[in-house]
């Protein structure tokens, strides 16, 4: 089975640095996924991650431990606009298969 | 604009009835998977349409029902409507058969059953 985790909701300040971390247990892995979801609309690609480390784009950062099962988000310079909901998704491998969600972390960023 | 398009944007619809969504995969993309989001259950995989075959899936009810056309357009059709069925559905798209590199998510459709 599939079994993600990540926290309900957390809070921090515009221009600080904040870290969305998931935990995973699935019966295969080809990749672990970040995506930001405003409220009622699509959900946007972020990063991906299918070996151990940090990946580097612009203020988001992503880092995974497979051995831990756990991977986490790092937003840095924290904006308004980064109000929104993070999902973390893996990919269980084979052939064919959809990303299971967790159910997103929704972050509020305060003035 | 990310190249996916679904229609209708909205639905309201009594219990008990059918009906179909539509979705357009981004230009070059053959898979289609098909997702259910509601308030408590986050985003839910129903299936996966690979070239016009069924390649995986997911938690589908049997009332609901998917199918990929040969000009790679998708449908998810959804009977005997109830009062929980009311989510957002999202169709996204991807290059392969498989998620390695994510994939690219319509606007959706939100779907009310009254």
């Amino acid at each position: 089975g599939q079994n993600i985790d990540q926290p309900t909701e957390m809070t921090a300040t515009e221009g600080a640095i904040v870290q969305i971390n998931c935990t995973y247990q699935t019966s295969g892995f080809n990749g672990l996924f970040w995506y930001q979801q405003h409220a009622g609309e699509a959900p946007t690609f972020l990063s991906y991650n299918v070996l151990d480390g940090l990946e580097e784009k612009g203020r988001f950062s992503s880092f995974l431990s497979r051995s831990k099962g756990y991977s986490y988000l790092l937003l840095k310079e924290l904006q308004m606009k980064d109000s929104a909901s993070y999902l973390c998704a893996v990919g269980s491998g084979g052939g064919a298969d959809g990303l299971t969600f967790g159910k997103g972390t929704h972050l509020i960023i305060q003035p | 604009d990310s190249g996916v398009t679904q229609t209708p944007k909205h639905l309201i619809t009594a219990t008990g009835q059918r009906v179909t969504l539509r979705c357009s995969p981004r230009s070059g993309d053959l898979s289609v998977y098909w997702y259910q989001q509601s308030l408590d259950q986050g985003l839910q995989f129903l299936i996966q349409y690979y070239n016009g075959e069924e390649r995986a899936k997911g938690n589908i009810l049997e009332r609901f029902s998917a199918q990929q056309f040969p000009d790679l357009h998708s449908e998810l059709n959804l009977s005997s409507l109830e009062l929980g069925d009311s989510a957002l559905y999202f169709c996204a798209s991807s290059l392969q058969d498989r998620a390695s590199y994510g994939y690219t998510f319509g606007s959706g459709t939100r779907l009310t059953v009254v």
